[in-house]
C-alpha cells in the first residue's frame, strides 16, 4: 500500500490531454513540494517534473505539473504514442523522515 | 550526460551481507547527496536511505525498514556510493536504485537522475 495515492490507469488518444492525480496527506504533499517521474518498461524512472511544476531540461512543455492542498496533478497535453508508460509522483513525508511514492499510474495511449 | 550504474547485487542467504556500490559520472560527486531506493517483485518503490555530501556533514538517514541493517557511506575521491546491507531478510529481496539529490531553489531535495538498478536476491 503506497503512501500516495495514484488511479492505476489513464488512457487517452493522441492528441488529447489527461491527467493525472496523486493524493497525500499534510505531512507530505501538504508541505512538501511533489516530483513526478515517467518510466518506460525497462528502464530506470525519467524525472519530468520537480518542484511541484518545474520541468527539468530536455523534457517537453507538454508535461505540466500543479498542487492544490494535498493532492497533486500532472498532466500531458498533445498526447503521443511515446507517451505511454508508468508514471510517479514522489514527496518527502515530514512524519516519516523519508521519501514516499505513489503506486504508479499505467497511461495507454489509444 | 549523468551516468550512475549500480553494481554488487546477487544471490544471498538470509542473515548474510552484501555491498552495492553506485558509481558516478559526469558530475561533480562531492557536491551531491545521494540516495538509496528499492522495489521488490510486484511491489511499489519504497525508500531505503540517503547520505548528504560532505558540505552538509556526510549524514545519512534511513527507513525505519532498515536502520540499523543498511548502512550508506561515500567515496567522493572514487564517485561511488555504497549500501552495505547487514543480516539480510527475504523481504530485502528487490531491485536496488541509486538516485542524485540536487537541491531545487528553495533548498529541498529532489531525485534527479536513476541508475538502472541492480538485483538482490535474499534466498536460502
Amino acid at each position: 500500500q503506497s503512501v500516495l495515492t495514484q488511479p492505476p490507469s489513464a488512457s487517452g488518444t493522441p492528441g488529447q490531454r489527461v491527467t493525472i492525480s496523486c493524493s497525500g496527506s499534510r505531512s507530505n504533499i501538504g508541505t512538501e513540494p511533489v516530483n513526478w517521474y515517467q518510466r518506460l518498461p525497462g528502464t530506470a524512472p525519467k524525472l519530468l517534473i520537480y518542484s511541484n511544476n518545474q520541468r527539468p531540461s530536455g523534457v517537453p512543455d507538454r508535461f505540466s505539473g500543479s498542487k492544490s492542498g494535498t493532492s497533486a496533478s500532472l498532466a500531458i497535453s498533445g498526447l503521443q504514442s511515446e507517451d505511454e508508460a508508468d508514471y510517479y509522483c514522489a514527496a518527502w513525508d515530514d512524519s516519516l523522515n523519508g521519501w514516499v511514492f505513489g503506486g504508479g499510474t499505467k497511461l495507454t495511449v489509444l | 550526460e549523468v551516468q550512475l550504474v549500480e553494481s554488487g547485487g546477487g544471490l544471498v542467504q538470509p542473515g548474510r551481507s552484501l555491498r552495492l556500490s553506485c558509481t558516478a559520472s559526469g558530475l561533480t560527486f562531492g557536491d551531491y547527496a545521494m540516495n538509496w531506493f528499492r522495489q521488490a517483485p510486484g511491489k511499489g518503490l519504497e525508500w531505503v536511505g540517503f547520505i548528504r555530501s560532505k558540505a552538509f556533514g556526510g549524514t545519512t538517514e534511513y527507513a525505519a525498514s532498515v536502520k540499523g541493517r543498511f548502512t550508506i557511506s561515500r567515496d567522493d575521491s572514487k564517485s561511488i556510493a555504497y549500501l552495505q546491507m547487514n543480516s539480510l531478510k527475504t523481504e530485502d529481496t528487490a531491485v536496488y536504485y541509486c538516485t542524485r539529490l540536487p537541491f531545487d531553489s528553495s533548498g529541498n531535495y529532489y531525485m534527479d537522475v536513476w541508475g538502472k538498478g541492480t538485483t538482490v536476491t535474499v534466498s536460502s
